[in-house]
């Protein structure tokens, strides 16, 4: 069974609009942490944005927010006021503990390509 | 603060050639992540270190790849001798321990085996 889900293979979206990429997850730990990373073409991975299961609040950066249902097992990223520099992959992956407790994985999602439209 | 450090940045082979690829960590960073990722694709987890151990492989091809964490700092993962399907990405990364600690990738190892 895949641990992240990302159902969008593609999105569009109008620039200065919002957009919601999807992110679900299964785990049966109480104790993990949700990611969102960002891609351009370039390559390189980058950070956006983290939710820890325990957060009550959802996390915001910036123009950025999650919106985590956690009952639901989602954690969807938010882009407000899209800019055309947010063109990229998204990646949703998620941090949990390796049976035994000490050490961590970080599990990546297949990724959503968003194209923002001038 | 450096951030992930990985060389080369492309490498272009053939296949059944040999081939090498370095990493070195953000200073501090206990685990160290090896991942591939295939074009239009997430990453896939290869190998991770905490320290110089391993904490898991079960996705690495052992038959042709191997990765070693010498002292508990830098990295090398090999493959020999490479197939066509090992074209992809191979990225680097490194992290705090941690449920909350995001992890921090290198540039990335573009490998092309024709």
């Amino acid at each position: 069974a895949q641990k992240i889900t990302q159902t969008q293979p593609g999105m569009f979206v109008q620039e200065k609009e919002a957009v919601t990429l999807d992110c679900t997850y299964d785990t049966s730990d109480q104790s993990y942490g949700l990611f969102w990373y960002k891609q351009p073409s370039s390559g390189e991975m980058i950070f956006l944005i983290y939710q820890g299961s325990y957060d009550e609040q959802n996390a915001t950066e910036g123009r950025y927010s999650l919106n985590f249902q956690k009952a639901r097992k989602s954690a969807n990223l938010v882009i407000s006021a899209s800019q055309l520099g947010d063109s990229a992959m998204y990646f949703c992956a998620m941090r949990e503990a390796y049976s035994g407790g000490s050490n961590y994985k970080l599990t990546f999602g297949k990724g959503t390509l968003l194209t923002v439209n001038p | 603060e450096a951030g992930v450090a990985q060389s080369p940045r492309y490498k272009i082979i053939e296949k059944r050639q040999s081939v090498a690829f370095w990493c070195n960590p953000i200073s501090g960073h206990a685990t160290l992540y090896w991942y591939q990722q295939i074009l239009g694709q997430g990453p896939k987890l290869l190998i991770q270190f905490q320290n110089n151990g391993v904490v898991d492989d079960s996705q690495l091809p052992k038959d042709r790849f191997s990765a070693e964490r010498l002292k508990g700092v830098d990295s090398t993962l090999k493959i020999q001798p490479a197939k066509l399907e090992d074209s992809a990405v191979y990225l680097c990364a490194s992290s705090l321990a941690g449920t909350g600690s995001e992890a921090f990738f290198g540039q990335g190892t573009r490998l092309t085996v024709v």
